[in-house]
């Protein structure tokens, strides 16, 4: 079993919808944990933390589950602009230098 | 967006070669990384640094080396290319002093070998 997965997608959606991605991980003591979003091409950038009383930025909101083990990241109001593919990261060791990606889900929005 | 680029950006090599590439971070931070990205199997650690002179292994260092000799440099070596090191290759800066503290990439090197 991979220490985080991620459902690879593609997830094909139209604008203005909402749409929720998961991201298991497998270590229980895990400390700290993060979306990144890659655009085609480009690095992976830091989208937000995710905090463990959930936490907002815009139209995007983040939430830990520690009892299932999953965080999730939901997009409202999605965009043409919110296609790209989304990395989950998470903080295992409590050392920065132990912080396993997810594998990353691809989202496209249609007109 | 965190102070750090990579060099080369592109590279077409051949077998055999041996190839350096290079990162460089004007941010200060004792931790650097060098992952590689491949298709299904997301990004994957190569190396990683603590400190000047201080470096670890990966999940897939074989056929890797670094080397650290400044704060700002972080070199990743392929001693002799094969064509299976073909990746995009991004290097990552942290600085762990917050427990949520995470990493920053570079914008990559895409790297070929014929």
């Amino acid at each position: 079993r991979k220490e985080v997965e991620q459902d690879p997608g593609p997830f094909n959606v139209p604008e203005g919808a909402t749409v929720a991605f998961n991201c298991t991980y497998s270590n229980s003591a895990s400390q700290s944990f993060f979306w990144y979003r890659q655009d085609c091409r480009k690095e992976p950038k830091l989208l937000m933390s995710v905090y463990s009383s959930g936490n907002e930025d815009g139209r995007f909101t983040a939430q830990l589950n520690r009892a299932s083990q999953y965080i999730s990241l939901l997009i409202r109001d999605s965009k043409l602009s919110d296609s790209a593919t989304y990395l989950c990261a998470v903080n295992m060791y409590s050392s920065a230098s132990k912080i396993i990606f997810g594998s990353g889900t691809r989202l496209s929005i249609r007109p | 967006d965190a102070g750090i680029t990579q060099s080369p950006r592109h590279k077409v090599t051949e077998t055999g070669t041996p190839v350096t590439l290079r990162c460089h971070q004007t941010e200060n931070h004792r931790y650097m990384y060098w992952y590689r990205q491949d298709p299904g199997h997301g990004l994957r650690l190569i190396h990683y640094s603590y400190g000047v002179k201080d470096t670890d292994k990966g999940e897939v260092s074989d056929g890797y080396s670094v080397s650290r000799s400044k704060t700002e440099d972080f070199l990743l070596t392929l001693e002799s290319a094969t064509s299976s090191q073909t990746s995009v290759y991004f290097c990552a800066i942290s600085d762990p002093g917050h427990l949520r503290e995470t990493q920053y990439f570079g914008p990559g090197t895409r790297l070929l070998v014929l």
